[in-house]
């Protein structure tokens, strides 16, 4: 089945304690991207990859790391968590098909840090 | 700096009523603009997308209207069912990945 795996689904932290969330896709898709919603905001993108090896940031990128070192992973890292950082994050893969391109997202990780 | 507006951020219809969500975009380089539908609990998905070079673009029951010299587009849904209750989303972009999104519109269809 075509999917998008992130984990974990729910992360309680304390502020400044490390952490990542991974993210994983099975369609063999060039782009990959992350997204935070918030309550009034919408989805905010925060990186994006256009291939391996290659991210570029997105409207909130303050406070984030990305990698991209296989096609299929591109995990977020959180290297000092603070409690502005409590949010719904969203990652989402793609690839370019004909004229329609599509985003395909995971279910979501409920990040809350204390 | 919201670069894709969209309202109303919360909707009420009837069932069978007619549903319409807008937006508007600032970036005439833009040259993609898809909706995407999310339940509680689930990541979005794409519902309908359009391209600039039609101002209409319709899919069973959801239509994309687009004015390209307003620089907006919108979101109509005929005959709303419960079902459709769900938030949308509009976005805007050049390159998939790369797509800004509006706030949200949450659509309670009341049967």
């Amino acid at each position: 089945e075509a999917q998008v795996t992130q984990n974990p689904r729910y992360l309680i932290t304390v502020t400044g304690k490390k952490l990542t969330v991974t993210c994983s896709q099975n369609m063999n898709h060039e782009y990959m991207s992350w997204y935070r919603q918030d309550p009034g905001l919408g989805l905010r993108q925060i990186y994006y990859s256009m291939n391996v090896e290659v991210t570029d940031k997105g409207d909130v990128p303050e406070g984030y790391k990305v990698s991209r070192k296989e096609k299929r992973n591109f995990p977020l890292i959180l290297e000092s968590p603070s409690p502005n950082q409590t949010s719904l994050y969203f990652c989402a893969s793609s690839s370019k098909q004909g004229i329609d391109e599509k985003l395909f997202f995971g279910s979501g990780t409920q990040l809350s840090v204390l | 700096q919201q670069q894709v507006k969209q309202s109303p951020q919360s909707l009420i219809v009837q069932k069978g009523g007619i549903s319409i969500i807008n937006c508007a975009y600032e970036n005439t380089a833009f040259d993609y603009f898809p909706w995407y539908q999310q339940f509680p609990g689930k990541g979005p998905a794409l519902l309908i997308a359009i391209r600039p070079d039609v101002s209409e673009k319709k899919e069973g029951r959801f239509t994309i209207s687009f004015n390209k010299s307003a620089k907006q587009f919108s979101l109509h849904i005929m005959d709303s069912q419960p079902g459709d209750s769900a938030t949308y989303f509009c976005a805007a972009g050049e390159v998939c990945p790369d797509m800004r999104f509006g706030a949200g519109t949450r659509l309670t269809v009341k049967p």
